[in-house]
């Protein structure tokens, strides 16, 4: 376990629909990332939050928003569902950015498998 | 970015030990090697870090060149849990960063 919980873990939906990813981070952790693996995929870089605020961006689509709340929690956003969003998107915690961060390990969560029909 | 480059596959033999390489020759003074690797259906899993120096743990050994333009993961005897994918990525410390996992080596293990 290694304590980044994502929920749903599975959900489909239709095309057109809009759902919302839920995380939370390992305790004390301040970064977030969100990660998309379509089927036999590598893992593509969406976006990064560190405690609060957007630090990195990758290609996120602009129907995708992110954000990262207060309590540290992010949720991921994705509007106007095409089949092709289907995916297992993965979010992940480190505990911060900044000087000495960088041997900082990061967390994966076990993914939410989206499914849209 | 800093890239990194890892063959597709690579296949060993159960017991044996596994060399898993990577090509990281942008890579700047402060860039911190890290490899994960992913288990089917599973997220990503830490296996080890290192900058400088060769470093050990109970998973594995990362080997570092001298001029850290690429490293060596060192699996000292697979065992058939050990197929995964390993991912071989570049951390930095400023904000800013995007953490970039490349396709990774997919390893297959043979009992």
């Amino acid at each position: 376990d290694s304590g980044v919980t994502q929920t749903p873990k599975h959900l489909i939906t239709a095309t057109g629909q809009r759902v919302t990813l839920r995380c939370s981070p390992r305790s004390g952790d301040l970064s977030v990332y969100w990660y998309q693996q379509s089927l036999d995929q590598g893992l593509q870089f969406l976006i990064q939050y560190y405690n609060g605020e957007e630090r990195a961006k990758g290609n996120i689509l602009e129907r995708f928003s992110a954000q990262q709340f207060p309590d540290l929690h992010s949720e991921l956003n994705l509007s106007s569902l095409e089949l092709g969003d289907s995916a297992l998107y993965f979010c992940a915690s480190s505990v911060g950015e900044g000087q000495g961060s960088s041997g900082n390990t990061i967390y994966f969560g076990e993914g939410s498998w989206l499914t849209v029909v | 970015d800093a890239k990194t480059t890892q063959p597709n596959s690579m296949e060993s033999n159960e017991e044996e030990p596994v060399h898993l390489p990577c090509n990281h020759s942008t890579i700047s003074g402060t860039d911190y090697i890290h490899w994960y690797r992913q288990l089917p259906s599973q997220g990503p899993e830490y296996v080890i870090h290192g900058l400088t120096s060769n470093v050990n743990n109970r998973m594995a050994s990362l080997a570092i060149a001298e001029d850290r333009k690429s490293s060596t993961l060192i699996l000292h005897r697979a065992t058939l849990r050990d197929a995964a994918v390993y991912y071989c990525i570049l951390r930095k410390n400023t904000g800013g960063f995007k953490t970039i996992f490349g396709a990774g080596t997919r390893l297959f293990v043979k009992a």
